[in-house]
């Protein structure tokens, strides 16, 4: 089956680091993206990773090890507007379907 | 900076009747996807349309759901019959190509099936 793992919600400082952690199983791999959701808004894209490494965009960066089926975003200099949901999605073997994680909720605290 | 627009941006309907949902995808843009979002719920993805034809459906797409690009810019979700269970946030995207990285998100239409 197709499964997705995250965290459900993390809290972490303003102007600390944190990194968000997903784990998946799909029938295939083309793909890991990041969004970021706030409540009642839609996701926007963050990152995109479909080769093993690290993609740093800014404060962002994403992580994928596609042998552990594994990665993380990390967020530094985290800032109040980062309390938000963010989404790890999968594209498996077709070119358009997005695999859903539940999101994992970040509070950020001052 | 160009975006995916949505229309309504609420609505209400009664068990049993018709909606039919609006987006407009960017200009440029060749693929185009519905998600919705169950309150509280992860994101599902729905349907995928390419070359004015479904690309992919999920299992959610059943014969309820009909999906149309009527002229060049509007794309549409209609649901025949509304359910009780349809209620949910319905995300319209597009994006450039298949394979490329990102897809845009509209705001969404906030679907209240009573």
């Amino acid at each position: 089956g197709q499964n997705i793992d995250q965290p459900t919600e993390m809290t972490a400082t303003e102007g600390a680091i944190v990194q968000i952690n997903c784990t998946y199983q799909t029938s295939g791999f083309n793909g890991l993206f990041w969004y970021q959701q706030h409540a009642g808004e839609a996701p926007t894209f963050l990152s995109y990773n479909v080769l093993d490494g690290l993609e740093e965009k800014g404060r962002f960066s994403s992580f994928l090890s596609r042998s552990k089926g594994y990665s993380y975003l990390l967020l530094k200099e985290l800032q109040m507007k980062d309390s938000a949901s963010y989404l790890c999605a999968v594209r498996d073997d077709s070119n358009y379907q997005l695999i859903w994680g539940a999101g994992t909720k970040l509070i950020i605290k001052p | 900076e160009p975006e995916v627009t949505q229309t309504p941006s609420h609505q209400v309907t009664q068990m049993g009747q018709e909606v039919i949902l609006r987006c407009v995808p960017i200009s440029n843009h060749l693929y185009f996807y519905w998600y919705r979002q169950i309150l509280g719920q992860k994101v599902e993805f729905l349907v995928s349309f390419y070359n004015n034809e479904i690309s992919e459906k999920s299992e959610i797409f059943d014969d309820q759901f009909s999906v149309e690009r009527p002229d060049g810019s509007n794309f549409t979700l209609k649901i025949r019959s509304t359910k009780l269970e349809d209620s949910a946030m319905y995300f319209c995207a597009s994006g450039a190509g298949s394979s490329y990285n990102e897809q845009f998100f509209g705001p969404g239409t906030r679907l209240t099936v009573l």
